[in-house]
């Protein structure tokens, strides 16, 4: 199975502040992979699919990058709106992997 | 208006059943690839089956194979997972998405399994 190793598990970081999120493939899944946003007690939304496409609607304020194995989501200058968990998920093969999550808050 | 509502969720006891269904709206559900995706409580997403467009082909992460079935009746723009010989390890929200960039997804459908 791929394993996504993704990091950091939580962060803090001001309004107007650059963030990235990264997670590391274990094998090689190109660019298969889909960035998600989740608030509390709702469903996850997609942000960045194959790796570097932002999804409809999505602020210009992200962005996802990969090289080679590790790929990034960059939130060029936060919002109080982006407060929220983020995931990355591989879908080159099966099963499916998700990694294990990014909880971002506001300073 | 694209739309997934999930139901058929709740309390069950280890070792039951349950089934949830995912009905389908706004888009030609036949076209389309779809999946399940669990999250425990206050844990991270977990990918649980897909079933490819036409029902022919479905797979599963190893913990329930055996024990979970997707299935889908394109007639009714409906999919389907049933969940056999429930385990507490089961515990959470199940989500039904559109595959490919899993670009929709319901709301979450709780399933709790406790005696």
């Amino acid at each position: 199975d791929i394993q996504m190793t993704q990091s950091p598990s939580s962060m803090s970081a001001s309004l107007g502040d650059r963030v990235t999120i990264t997670c590391q493939a274990s094998q090689d899944i190109g660019n298969n992979l889909i960035w998600f946003q989740q608030k509390p007690g709702k469903s996850p939304r997609p942000m960045i699919y194959y790796a570097t496409n932002l999804a409809n609607g999505v602020p210009s304020r992200f962005s996802g990058s990969r090289s080679g194995s590790d790929y990034s989501l960059t939130i060029s200058s936060l919002e109080s709106e982006d407060m929220a968990d983020y995931h990355c998920l591989q879908y080159k093969q099966y099963p499916l992997t998700f990694g294990s999550g990014t909880k971002l808050e506001i300073k | 208006e694209v739309q997934l509502v999930e139901s058929g969720g709740g309390l069950v006891q280890p070792g039951r059943s349950m089934k949830l269904s995912c009905a389908a709206s706004g888009f030609t559900f036949n076209n389309y690839d779809m999946a399940w995706v669990c999250q425990a409580p206050k844990k991270g997403l977990e990918w649980v089956a897909t079933i490819s467009y036409d029902g022919s082909s479905t797979y599963y992460r190893d913990s329930v194979k055996g024990r979970f079935t997707i299935s889908r009746d394109n007639a009714k723009s409906t999919l389907y997972l049933q969940m056999d010989s429930l385990r507490s390890e089961d515990t959470a929200t199940y989500y039904c998405a559109r595959h490919g960039v899993m670009d929709a997804w319901g709301q979450g459908a709780s399933v709790t399994v406790s005696s």
